[in-house]
């Protein structure tokens, strides 16, 4: 079973511009949830669609956005990028939304130049 | 709201030695709690959980036991080897199952 899918690996951007992180959950899971992992902040929630809906977010701007496809793959969209949007992007799936262990992807590094 | 408290590290210790990283959580309910670990340049793999008070997680020689007396759920190896040098992540998730809240993790660094 292939496990959580993420890219691309690496991704750089300059200041001001948008980027587009892609995330392809374990087969059969429903929900898709969004991490940001930066130096010094730990882990922090962004995202969590499930059915093609948002279903909650964390505590970020509006310029992180993102959506669900009817095969339940997701992107996350960040606009006007900051250099403090430098990161270890995480996704993760569960099938459907429950507290079962979420399994997790490896990640995209987004560098903001 | 829910948090997650989990020792500082690094940690540092000798291939054998005994390990223990403690960690506490606040939360309403009965929340699902899990020990995650990161090697480097990798995502999250899931350690071991518990769903409910008194279980006990365990994997690969890990253990952890959900005590909602002391709200704890700390991780524990007998005898640690040099590839258990990693992040280590404690965690909780609430019954809605909204999102993972984790705690700032803790590096394990083992030597032979």
């Amino acid at each position: 079973e292939a496990g959580v899918t993420q890219s691309p690996t690496h991704l750089i951007k300059t200041r001001g511009q948008q980027a587009t992180l892609r995330c392809s959950p374990i087969s059969g899971h429903t929900s898709v949830y969004w991490y940001q992992q930066a130096l010094g902040l730990g882990l922090q929630f962004l995202l969590w669609y499930d059915e093609g809906e948002e279903r909650n977010r964390g505590n970020f701007p509006p310029r992180f956005s993102g959506r669900q496809f009817p095969n339940y793959s997701s992107e996350l969209n960040v606009n006007a990028l900051e250099l403090e949007d430098s990161a270890l992007y995480l996704c993760a799936s569960t099938p459907v939304y429950s507290n079962q262990p979420q399994h997790f992807g490896d990640g995209t590094r987004l560098s903001i130049l | 709201g829910n948090s997650v408290t989990q020792m500082e590290g690094p940690v540092t210790l000798s291939e054998e030695a005994f390990l223990t990283i403690n960690c506490t959580y606040t939360a309403t309910g009965y929340p699902s709690l899990f020990w995650y670990v990161q090697y480097p340049g990798e995502g999250l793999q899931l350690l071991l959980k518990a769903t409910k008070a008194d279980d006990k997680g365990s994997n690969k020689g890990f253990e952890a036991t959900y005590r909602k007396e002391t709200t704890s759920f700390h991780l524990e190896k007998g005898s640690v080897q040099v590839s258990d040098s990693a992040v280590y992540f404690c965690a909780l998730i609430n019954q809605a199952g909204t999102a993972l809240i984790f705690g700032k993790g803790t590096t394990l660094s083992v030597s032979s």
